[in-house]
């Protein structure tokens, strides 16, 4: 099955810090999305980017699908930005099932 | 997008019991989605809960032990049977609204212990 890879797997930054998570996967896909887990442990959307480049606030990402990666960027981090990171796609040969990467921890230190 | 609840939120059991979790979406929808979110790690699907039919299970789970109703589009439970510790976990429903291949949203989940 599909293989999906996010790096760095723990990121500690200093608030007001600028970061680039990365998602890479094994295989075409038909979609792909950005969460935020927050430390309650509800997923939030952030970005449904199949292709392309998407900003929302301090928050952009670019997805070059026919090099099968994804990057999330966060500009000017604050303390709230901390919590769990996830990519997930839905690979052609899956309808609709979602496969998620192994995620990112973000610690947004004061 | 689309408004998701689960029931109950959390819960702590005893080993050997079972538990029944429910998840409403606001709008009728055709697949739902049940996960799992072992302590530490990411999401793994479990089961489609298909309205009408018998869900489709992923490898490493059954019916036996992760029962699923969907009794119409817009609902469906999923039961964690014979619980052991190792059962411990956050359970998320999700569904696509948009339909296959779109969006997908998540419930807030339901955190699981089992003593």
């Amino acid at each position: 099955g599909i293989q999906v890879e996010q790096s760095p797997p723990d990121l500690i930054l200093q608030e007001g810090a600028n970061s680039t998570l990365r998602c890479n996967f094994s295989d075409s896909v038909n979609n792909l999305q950005w969460f935020h887990q927050n430390p309650w442990g509800q997923l939030i959307n952030l970005f449904y980017i199949p292709s392309g480049t998407k900003q929302n606030g301090r928050l952009s990402a670019t997805t070059v699908a026919t090099e099968r990666y994804s990057l999330l960027y966060i500009s000017s981090s604050q303390t709230t930005d901390s919590g769990v990171y996830f990519c997930a796609v839905t690979p052609y040969s899956s309808a609709s099932k979602i496969i998620f990467g192994s995620g990112t921890r973000l610690s947004i230190r004061p | 997008s689309a408004v998701i609840s689960q029931k109950p939120s959390r819960d702590i059991c005893q080993r050997g019991t079972s538990l029944t979790i429910q998840c409403q979406v606001d709008s009728q929808v055709t697949m739902m989605f049940w996960y799992r979110q072992q302590p530490g790690q990411s999401l793994t699907l479990i089961a489609t809960a298909n309205q009408g039919s018998e869900a489709t299970y992923e490898s490493g789970f059954v019916i036996d032990k992760f029962p699923i109703s969907r009794p119409n589009l817009t609902f469906s439970t999923l039961t964690v049977s014979n619980m052991s510790p190792e059962d411990s976990s956050i359970y998320l429903c999700s569904v696509p609204p948009g339909g296959s291949y779109n969006e997908q949203f998540f419930g807030p989940g339901t955190r699981l212990t089992v003593l």
